[in-house]
């Protein structure tokens, strides 16, 4: 059975400070995204990596894939309230049909 | 874009009694949607993969008599909650492929009274 591990599960900072999330499995993923979720709405996708050792930038937003293809990680630069909300990381196998199996997301809280 | 809705987005039912959710995509077609739940403040749990024209793909654990899912069309899929209770209360959350791609839906609140 795949599992990602996503940690922290739960993270209170104030505005201004960075942060960061990782997701770990010892299984091989094809690719790797990242959602950002609010309350009573469905997640929305806030990038997709697929090259091991690839980074891409979202604003202030980080996102990492290992060079494995096992590991991500999701840094924030200088946190708003605005970012306030839950990431989700979700990775996707060969041959399982878009199939995605979700980390266990990280509830953000931004205080100003 | 593609923009997948799904109805009703909250509803209310006696125990006992079967409620269905909608997940349609709007603007595409998609052989393949994915049923989630989700617990508040908790992940998404993959419950089926839903194959149009085909039977539908449970996960482990998942009582397929008790969340039947149904994929007639391409752009339409079902689940219902069978004889539900209020331990069947949860976000119910489909999702649509197109491509390499999946794209949510906004969720369906059930409250089993």
């Amino acid at each position: 059975t795949q599992l990602l591990e996503q940690s922290p599960q739960f993270l209170s900072i104030q505005e201004g400070e960075n942060l960061t999330v990782y997701c770990n499995s010892s299984s091989v993923f094809s690719s790797l995204q990242w959602y950002r979720q609010e309350p009573g709405e469905g997640p929305v996708l806030l990038v997709t990596v697929v090259t091991g050792g690839e980074v891409k930038k979202l604003k202030r937003l980080t996102f990492q894939f290992g060079d494995a293809r096992k590991d991500s990680s999701l840094h924030i630069t200088a946190a708003q309230t605005g970012d306030t909300g839950l990431y989700l990381c979700a990775g996707a196998s060969y041959n399982q049909g878009g199939k995605l199996i979700f980390g266990q997301g990280t509830e953000l809280s931004v205080k100003p | 874009g593609a923009v997948v809705s799904q109805h009703p987005s909250r509803v209310i039912c006696k125990s006992g009694t079967s409620v269905k959710i909608e997940c349609r995509s709007l603007d595409f077609q998609a052989t393949t949607m994915f049923w989630y739940r989700q617990f508040p403040k908790k992940s998404l749990m993959l419950m089926a993969t839903s194959n149009e024209g085909s039977k539908a793909t449970y996960e482990q654990g998942v009582e397929k008599d008790k969340f039947l899912i149904n994929h007639a069309s391409l752009t339409l899929s079902t689940l219902t909650v069978t004889s539900a209770h209020p331990e069947d209360s949860s976000f119910y959350i489909c999702s649509a492929r197109k491509g390499d791609r999946s794209y949510f839906g906004p969720g369906t609140r059930l409250t089993v009274t």
